[in-house]
């Protein structure tokens, strides 16, 4: 069975700088789908990034990069130069390509971005 | 902007009373996905549909809980002789194709009295 895991209820950060934000996971498939998304206060759900897991480079989207560690079952998402828009509710997702399409979830990290 | 679009985007029932909520994917999605995200967890998988086929309910409620992709219109999630514990957002999510990334509506947060 598919399991997300973020050890992190909240986080804080300084405007400006980088921030972790860690995410595991376990599979036995071996092909799958890491997702990271961003809830803001309004509710609404973002997606942010993809990472595949024959994906040799980490995926990158602007100020949002993705470091995926197979070996660990890691797929840390990496805000650098925070802003306060930033601060939100983040989730980390898996879609295991074989079997059911659905996205498991974790239990999301609440990061506030301090100015 | 043709993102997902759910409606109504608060709705409150009566325990006893039916919810419908409604969601049309991205255009040129047909692959649809219903969540739903209790306060203070995470996304709940619910039930996965392409047009006028349910995929994968395993996520739903056996009872009072149901859900359709109709060839025309929105997909519906349709919750019966609802209970205060149906509280919570339900999300809809489309995508291209099943190995595509979902792309989520704003949700509809249900409230049950």
């Amino acid at each position: 069975a598919q399991k997300i895991t973020q050890t992190q209820p909240g986080m804080f950060v300084q405007e400006k700088e980088a921030v972790t934000l860690d995410c595991t996971y376990d599979t036995s498939d071996q092909s799958y789908g890491l997702f990271w998304y961003k809830q803001p206060s309004s509710g609404e759900m973002i997606f942010l990034i993809y990472q595949g897991s024959y994906d040799e480079q980490n995926a990158t989207e602007g100020r949002y990069s993705l470091n995926f560690q197979k070996a660990r079952k890691s797929a840390n998402l990496v805000i650098s130069a925070s802003q306060l828009g930033d601060s939100a509710m983040y989730f980390c997702a898996m879609r295991e390509d074989t079997g059911r399409r659905a996205l498991t979830f974790g239990s999301g990290t609440r990061l506030q971005v301090q100015p | 902007n043709a993102g997902v679009m759910q409606n109504p985007r608060h709705l409150v029932r009566r325990r006893g009373q039916e919810a419908r909520l409604r969601c049309s994917p991205m255009k040129g999605h047909s692959h649809v996905y219903w969540y739903r995200q209790l306060p203070e967890e995470g996304l709940k998988f619910m039930v996965y549909l392409q047009k006028e086929n349910i995929i994968d309910e395993s996520g739903m409620p056996k009872e009072r809980f149901s859900a359709e992709f109709p060839k025309e219109g929105p997909s519906i999630l349709r919750i019966q002789q609802v209970v205060r514990g149906d509280s919570a957002a339900y999300f809809c999510a489309s995508s291209r194709s099943d190995d595509q990334p979902q792309h989520f509506g704003d949700g509809t947060r249900l409230s049950i009295l």
